[in-house]
């Protein structure tokens, strides 16, 4: 398997624009989870789905945070408008769950100017 | 809600040194996670452990539930050990694995 997917590896955008990031877990597994890593905050946990359905998004920053999962093999964090505060970098993570190990995706590094 | 408090934040040692790296947290856990993030920014999830020890080559991760306290060490380091090593914790206890609480990190240096 190729692992956890993310897309786009890095994104430079301005003020004001909108942001999609894309994440593609590894075939069968059941959860996923949206992380953001910041030199302030390390990291944390935005959302997360089970089965495509979102159980916990207590950690969207924001409304201007949006998260989807339409199907098993993709999801999506969208901001709306972005900041400059929202530079950092975003990890999925996808999991089998029941005591198995988190495989994170390569990351995307996002610069708001 | 948890807390996870890491120590130390930076390590440097030599080649060939015995690494140990601790992780305190606050509410009882179901399991802990160490990961390890490259210089590159990659991440990997090194154990995952609800009690006693696991050993992964020159890795060793033991827990103490009762103290609420787990180590990892590195035994025989070498400049390939060099990364930042993160200790994480259910947010909650019974908490899904992945609804994690992240220590600040460990930067470990290791010189030839």
């Amino acid at each position: 398997d190729a692992g956890v997917i993310q897309s786009p590896r890095h994104e430079v955008t301005e003020m004001g624009q909108e942001v999609t990031l894309r994440c593609k877990p590894i075939s069968g597994h059941d959860y996923l989870f949206w992380y953001r890593q910041t030199m302030m905050r390390g990291l944390e946990l935005l959302i997360y789905f089970n089965n495509n359905v979102p159980i916990d998004d207590s950690g969207m920053p924001e409304d201007r945070f949006s998260a989807k999962m339409p199907n098993a093999s993709f999801s999506t964090l969208k901001i709306q408008p972005s900041e400059p505060r929202d530079s950092a970098v975003y990890f999925c993570a996808s999991s089998l769950g029941g005591g198995s190990p988190l495989h994170f995706g390569n990351g995307t590094r996002l610069t708001v100017t | 809600k948890n807390e996870v408090e890491q120590s130390p934040q930076n390590l440097t040692a030599q080649e060939g040194e015995f690494i140990t790296i601790n992780c305190s947290y606050s509410v009882g856990i179901s399991a802990l996670h160490w990961l390890q993030q490259h210089p590159g920014g990659g991440i990997v999830s090194l154990f995952m452990l609800s009690s006693g020890k696991k050993k992964h080559g020159r890795l060793i991760a033991t827990i103490n539930i009762q103290e609420k306290h787990s180590s990892l060490h590195i035994t025989a380091s070498h400049p390939r050990d060099s990364a930042v090593y993160i200790c994480a914790v259910p947010m909650n206890y019974g908490g899904s694995q992945g609804n994690l609480i992240f220590g600040k990190g460990t930067k470990l240096s290791v010189k030839p």
